[in-house]
């Protein structure tokens, strides 16, 4: 079965740290740029980072540029994400989510046929 | 590129034609795809490049535009339909969303 499982997600203090992890399975994850797309209960979606296959080239939405990295392992199926200086308005679902258009980063093929459930960070003291 | 959905919600009846439209600040030629997401569930590929339909997701489905303006029919509500769309584009980063368009059966 293809599918995206995350984990990691909790109730961390304001300027504390979080590490998400996606593990994929039923199909080849080194052939596909990845994702990471948040979305605050009851509001719309928002991407936030993605990675190439071969993590040669990533990307952030500006308001989380500087405090979180993304990154994969190939060999273990999994995709990462290193959330540093938290803020309140970090507070979202997390999901993990497959590129359909291949490995590389270009925006063209940054398109989602499949997501994990996802997976709830809260930010809160 | 900011992304304009309208309507924000609409309520139909099962059988009806319905029509979503997504407006974007510039153009972006077919780099559009569009989202259903039910509650609790993660979002579902509708369709990509403006009117292809995703596998396995139903011909009632349809997309087109190009350009700015695109849109999403459904040609014949069904129950299973009740949920929240979204469109994407793909022009550049960031990749943004519409902000969602509410669907409720009456």
């Amino acid at each position: 079965e293809v599918q995206l499982v995350e984990s990691g997600g909790g109730l961390v203090q304001p300027g504390k740290s979080l590490r998400l992890s996606c593990t994929a399975s039923g199909f080849s994850f080194d052939d596909y740029a990845m994702h990471w797309v948040r979305q605050v209960p009851g509001k719309g979606l928002e991407w936030v980072s993605g990675i190439s296959w071969n993590s040669n080239t990533r990307g952030y939405v500006d308001s989380v540029e500087g405090r979180f990295t993304i990154s994969r392992d190939n060999a273990k199926k999994s995709l990462y994400l290193q959330m540093n200086s938290l803020r309140v308005e970090d507070t979202a679902l997390y999901y993990c989510a497959k590129s359909k258009g291949g490995g590389d980063f270009w925006s063209g093929y940054s398109y989602f046929d499949i997501w994990g459930q996802g997976t709830l960070v809260t930010v809160s003291s | 590129i900011p992304l304009t959905q309208s309507p924000s919600s609409l309520s139909a009846s099962v059988g009806d034609r319905v029509t979503i439209t997504c407006r974007a600040s510039q153009a972006i030629s077919d780099f559009l795809v569009w989202y259903q997401q039910k509650p609790g569930k993660a979002p579902k590929l509708l369709i990509y490049a403006a009117s292809t339909l995703q596998s396995g997701v139903p011909s009632r489905f349809s997309g087109s535009g190009s350009g700015t303006d695109f849109t999403l029919t459904i040609s014949s509500l069904q129950p299973e339909d009740s949920a929240t769309y979204y469109c994407q584009e793909l022009n550049s980063y960031p990749l943004t969303f519409g902000q969602g368009t509410r669907l409720e059966i009456k």
